[in-house]
Parts: C-alpha cells; sequence; structure tokens
C-alpha cells in the first residue's frame, strides 16, 4: 500500500527566507507526486505534480519540487516566502495507473508559519 | 477558472438525522473522490468514482455512508444515521487520470 510522510508538522520561516518542505513516499511502482496547499476554511489547491520525464517540476506560486527515487522523496522548494504563503501544505501520492487505483494517498500536512 | 462546487458549505445537524451533501465535478472530468478532513485522522479517502462506477468505497462506513454519482454533474454523499464522530469537512475532487485532481471547497459537517 502506498504511504506518505511529512516528518515536520510545524515550520517557521522568516519572510523571505528559502524554505523547503519535505515529503517521503512509499510505494512500490512509479508513483503521481503532487503537492497541494490548504489556506484556512478552503480547499485544497493544487501546487503542482510529478507524472514522469524532468525530476524537477515548477508550479504555482513560485513553487518547484524535485523527485527522487533513490531517496523516495519529492520535497517542495521556494527561494524566498511571502507573507501569503502561510498555509497547510500536502503531499500525496497516486498509483501510476489509468485504468483504477488512482486514489490519492495524503501526508499528515505541514503548517507553514510566516514571520515578519 | 473551472471549479468544483459543493452543496452545502457548512451544515449542522442533530445525531440520528440524514444528511446529503452534493458535488458537481467540473465538466468532462470522469474521476470523482470523496474525502473526510479531520485533525485526528487527516484526510482520508472515502470513495471514489469513474465514469460515474464506483472503483473504491471501502474507506467509507458501510452501515450508515453511502456514495452515489446519478448523473455525470452529480456526486452525493449520504450519512444516515448520522453520529457526532462523523463531525469533519468533507471534500469532493474531480479530474482526469493521470492529470490531477481539483478540490472543491468543502462541507463543514457538525453532529451535535
Amino acid at each position: 500500500a502506498q504511504s506518505v510522510t511529512q516528518p515536520d508538522i510545524h515550520i517557521t520561516v522568516s519572510e523571505g527566507a528559502s524554505l523547503e518542505l519535505r515529503c517521503n513516499y512509499s510505494y512500490g511502482a512509479t508513483p503521481y507526486l503532487f503537492w497541494y496547499v490548504q489556506s484556512p476554511g478552503q480547499g485544497l489547491q493544487l501546487l503542482l505534480k510529478y507524472f514522469s520525464g524532468d525530476t524537477l517540476v515548477q508550479g504555482i506560486k513560485g513553487f518547484e519540487a524535485e523527485f527522487k527515487r533513490s531517496q523516495s522523496s519529492f520535497n517542495l522548494r521556494k527561494p524566498s516566502v511571502h507573507w501569503s504563503d502561510a498555509a497547510e501544505y500536502f503531499c500525496a501520492v497516486g498509483a501510476s495507473s489509468n485504468f483504477g487505483n488512482e486514489k490519492l494517498t495524503f501526508g499528515t500536512g505541514t503548517r507553514l508559519t510566516i514571520i515578519p | 477558472d473551472a471549479r468544483v462546487t459543493q452543496t452545502p458549505r457548512h451544515k449542522v445537524t442533530e445525531m440520528g438525522q440524514e444528511v446529503t451533501m452534493r458535488c458537481q465535478p467540473i465538466l468532462g472530468h470522469n474521476t470523482v473522490f470523496w474525502y473526510r478532513q479531520t485533525m485526528m485522522q487527516g484526510l482520508e479517502l472515502l470513495a471514489y468514482f469513474r465514469n460515474r462506477a464506483p472503483l473504491d468505497d471501502s474507506g467509507m462506513p458501510k452501515d450508515r455512508f453511502s456514495a452515489e454519482m446519478p448523473d455525470a454533474t452529480l456526486a452525493t454523499l449520504k450519512i444516515q444515521p448520522s453520529e457526532p464522530r462523523d463531525s469533519a469537512v468533507y471534500f469532493c475532487a474531480s479530474g482526469l487520470p493521470g492529470n490531477g485532481y481539483t478540490f472543491g471547497s468543502g462541507t463543514r459537517l457538525t453532529v451535535v
């Protein structure tokens, strides 16, 4: 069964500083990997996704993530955070099948706090 | 931007009552998910559909929960009877295989 670990429950970063959120996954085949962001009281918004190809993927809002198969990781990065980036971030893994079993398994999330 | 629409946004009900949550997926999306989010359990998959057919509902308590897609524009999640432990935010998401999924804003359910 697939699983996702986000080891950091809460991270605090100064505005303008760089950010890296960690995500480790467990899956027996080539995974589909996603990062979603959730602001308070809102749904989840897709930041970026990895299906295949270039292991460094660019997303919205200046975020990027790098897929490292050898480390089973898909860490999210941003070179300079803005106060509006404060939110909960979820990593998710899905089966790379077009014929079912595409359900997404989510990590427990990392809450990002931005300080001035 | 196309959106997944969920109704109602908020629902407060008494224990034992039936609750129906609705979701309008994005037109053209053939995969629909129902997730439940709580502080304790995080995001749990309840059920999902492909082309309106249920593919997996193993995460759903069968005795009280049911999920259906009466047509391509409507997915429903029913709880009967509701219990306080069902209090959570319920999300619907839709998409196409291999293309990521768009989430709705959720239905916040409180069972008293």
